[in-house]
């Protein structure tokens, strides 16, 4: 079964510092791709960063970066420069090449960034 | 439309009563999903459409739910004889195609049921 693990369920950080959030995930498959989503207080799930499987080169997005581990089955994100509108919940998600049409999801992690 | 759009937004229902949930996805989208976010949970992978056939259903928690896709847009999530384990919220997306690492998925706000 594939599966991801967030294993903290809320955090919070100081405006214009730097946080990451950790995401676990296990599968059989080798081939794959990540996901973080970030969902605000509307709900309407955004696309944050993406990474391909089979690139070592971690992903990067304006602030916004990943530390994609595959041995180890680890994909962090980290926030720099955190801005009070990151508050929201952040989803690690992956999907397989085997079947895109279905996005396997962690529990999330609660990010309150205070000014 | 400019956006993934979810009705009813609220559904307060007894328990037993069918419910319907609408999607319609952004225009021109072939790929459409339904997730369920149970409180402090994540989302739930329910069922995807490529057009209006559905190749993976493995989500539906049971037969009392079920979707179809019709016309290649408006999509119904019916959940019949409703438990109050039922009570999420309901996630609609669509993408351009299927797959989500080549096509962005957009998301709709849900629709929240509450099962009384």
């Amino acid at each position: 079964a594939q599966t991801v693990t967030q294993s903290q369920p809320e955090m919070s950080v100081q405006e214009a510092e730097t946080v990451t959030l950790s995401c676990t995930y296990d599968t059989s498959e080798s081939n794959y791709y990540l996901f973080w989503y970030k969902q605000p207080p509307s709900r309407q799930m955004i696309l944050v960063i993406r990474q391909e499987a089979y690139k070592q080169q971690n992903a990067t997005e304006n602030r916004f970066s990943v530390n994609f581990q595959k041995a180890a089955k680890s994909f962090s994100l980290k926030i720099s420069d955190s801005q009070l509108g990151d508050t929201a919940m952040y989803f690690c998600a992956f999907i397989l090449t085997s079947n895109t049409g279905k996005l396997i999801f962690g529990q999330g992690t609660t990010l309150q960034v205070k000014p | 439309g400019a956006g993934v759009s979810q009705s009813p937004s609220n559904k307060v229902t007894e328990k037993g009563k069918d419910v319907e949930l609408r999607c319609d996805p952004i225009s021109g989208h072939t790929a459409l999903y339904w997730y369920r976010q149970s409180l402090g949970q994540g989302l739930e992978f329910l069922i995807y459409f490529q057009g209006n056939s559905a190749p993976d259903k493995s989500g539906l928690p049971s037969d009392r739910f079920s979707a179809e896709r019709t016309g290649g847009s408006v999509s119904t999530l019916t959940i019949q004889r409703t438990q109050q384990e039922d009570s999420a919220v309901y996630l609609c997306a669509s993408s351009l195609v299927q797959g989500a690492f080549g096509n962005t998925i957009y998301f709709g706000e849900g629709s929240w049921l509450t099962v009384v």
